[in-house]
């Protein structure tokens, strides 16, 4: 079974500009969660989505950051414009839809440098 | 909001000893799920144990066990015959059972790096 894949591992922006991540979760997820992890810290839930739809998106900074979820599948993550303190990784992550669905299976994560 | 505590920044043992990561959260709910998150360097975290709230049972998973304790809401992991794979970065978690918007999302601990020394 493949895992969840995101895209790009690294990205290296200067303050203001924009930039989008990417992520498939594994097949058949329904639920799709999007982290910031920055340096030294835990993860924080930006945006959690289930099939194609919010559920949950009280921790994300809509001024700058959006994100969607065509289709109830892929998911991009945007920022625009970036700032300094968004530097960090951005995980992605998915679980399916059952009741007790303990695990969240995690990507690789993008590591943004805003300079 | 629930709240997760890890008090240790870093931790470091020898290899096949025994080493403890301590966790303190915070939560009005009766039910829910705690977990331990193993994050290597290369970042890819990787989920270690689980534990359910209604079970009185720690839970163990080969040579990893938690020492549940609800009323103190403490969720230590215990690592034992440690390895040099076991080196990362380890988080604690908490995971509402309600439903709702709440539902599925991770509260994450700040973590504890753990060195392991040959």
């Amino acid at each position: 079974e493949a895992g969840v894949a995101q895209s790009p591992r690294y990205k290296i922006i200067e303050k203001r500009q924009s930039v989008a991540f990417w992520c498939n979760p594994i097949s058949g997820h329904a639920t799709l969660y999007w982290y910031q992890q920055i340096l030294g810290q835990g993860p924080k839930l930006l945006i959690q989505f289930q099939n194609n739809g919010v559920v949950d998106d009280s921790q994300l900074p809509k001024d700058r950051f959006s994100a969607e979820r065509l289709k109830g599948v892929d998911s991009t993550l945007k920022i625009q414009p970036a700032k300094l303190e968004d530097s960090a990784v951005y995980l992605c992550a998915s679980s399916s839809q059952t009741l007790h669905a303990y695990e969240q299976y995690f990507g690789p994560g993008t590591r943004l440098t805003v300079t | 909001a629930q709240t997760v505590t890890q008090s240790q920044p870093e931790m470091s043992v020898q290899e096949a000893e025994t080493v403890t990561l301590s966790c303190t959260y915070d939560t009005s709910e009766s039910d829910y799920y705690l977990f331990w998150y193993k994050q290597p360097p290369s970042r890819q975290m990787i989920l270690v144990i689980r534990q359910e709230a209604y079970k009185q049972q720690n839970a163990t998973e080969n040579r990893f066990s938690v020492n549940f304790q609800k009323a103190a809401k403490s969720f230590s992991l215990k690592i034992s015959d440690s390895q040099l794979g076991d080196a990362a970065m380890y988080f604690c978690a908490y995971r509402s059972a309600a439903g709702g918007t709440s539902y599925g999302k991770l509260t994450f601990g700040q973590g504890t790096i753990l060195t392991v020394h040959p």
